[in-house]
């Protein structure tokens, strides 16, 4: 069965320094997404992206966050300037058309 | 805006005992709601969905309903095992395509 793969699943960083994300969505998917998950609190939305453009943001995503899909099958994460409260887990997920959002296993991110 | 609250953890319960993980949403118009699972270490999985009132969502032996006269979607199984042990999370999605997650039940099954 498809499904949506992240890589690394772990990354330790210094705070300052720039994280990139990776996601390989499942490959007939139009909709991707990014959430995070603080340690122990709700998983909470990031951003939402079709088409090449992003759809919506939350509030979390601030000018330190961008998207990208370089290509046909990549779609990324970066943070430019990890602080300490990015520590969290970050998922990806991806859809087709009306169904149901499917998520990848995660990044563990650890900013020191 | 739209919210979800469910049941605070953590639950423990003995193997065979039956579940249920409260969940009540706020939202306007219709929702489509849904149960997703975290095993230890592991990311978000889908466990069932219901699209419209009345819907049944049913996978492993997990049931839940969509009842929009009481705004609820409660989480059951008859009969739950130590491998159901896990991070259980109610969540909608409305029209604006971002799914909304309550905080999570962590659920542990004693043998």
């Amino acid at each position: 069965e498809p499904e949506v793969t992240q890589t690394p699943s772990h990354q330790v960083t210094q705070m300052g320094q720039e994280v990139i994300l990776r996601c390989v969505p499942i490959s007939n998917h139009l909709y991707f997404y990014w959430y995070r998950q603080i340690l122990g609190q709700k998983v909470e939305f990031l951003v939402s992206f079709y088409n090449n453009e992003i759809s919506e943001k939350s509030e979390i995503f601030d000018d330190q966050f961008s998207v990208e899909r370089p290509d046909g099958s990549n779609f990324t994460l970066k943070i430019r300037s990890t602080k300490l409260e990015d520590s969290a887990m970050y998922f990806c997920a991806s859809r087709f058309f009306q169904e149901t959002q499917y998520f990848g296993p995660g990044t563990r991110l650890l900013v020191l | 805006g739209d919210s979800v609250t469910q049941m605070e953890g953590p639950v423990t319960l003995s193997e065979e005992a039956f579940l249920t993980i409260n969940c009540t949403y706020t939202a306007t118009g219709y929702p489509s709601l849904f149960w997703y699972v975290q095993y230890p270490g592991e990311g978000l999985q889908l466990l069932l969905k219901a699209t419209k009132a009345d819907d049944k969502g049913s996978n492993k032996g997990f049931e839940a309903t969509y009842r929009k006269e009481t705004t609820s979607f409660h989480l059951e199984k008859g009969s739950v095992q130590v491998s159901d042990s896990a991070v259980y999370f109610c969540a909608l999605m409305n029209r604006d395509d971002k799914i909304i997650f309550g905080k999570g039940t962590r659920l542990h099954i004693l043998p």
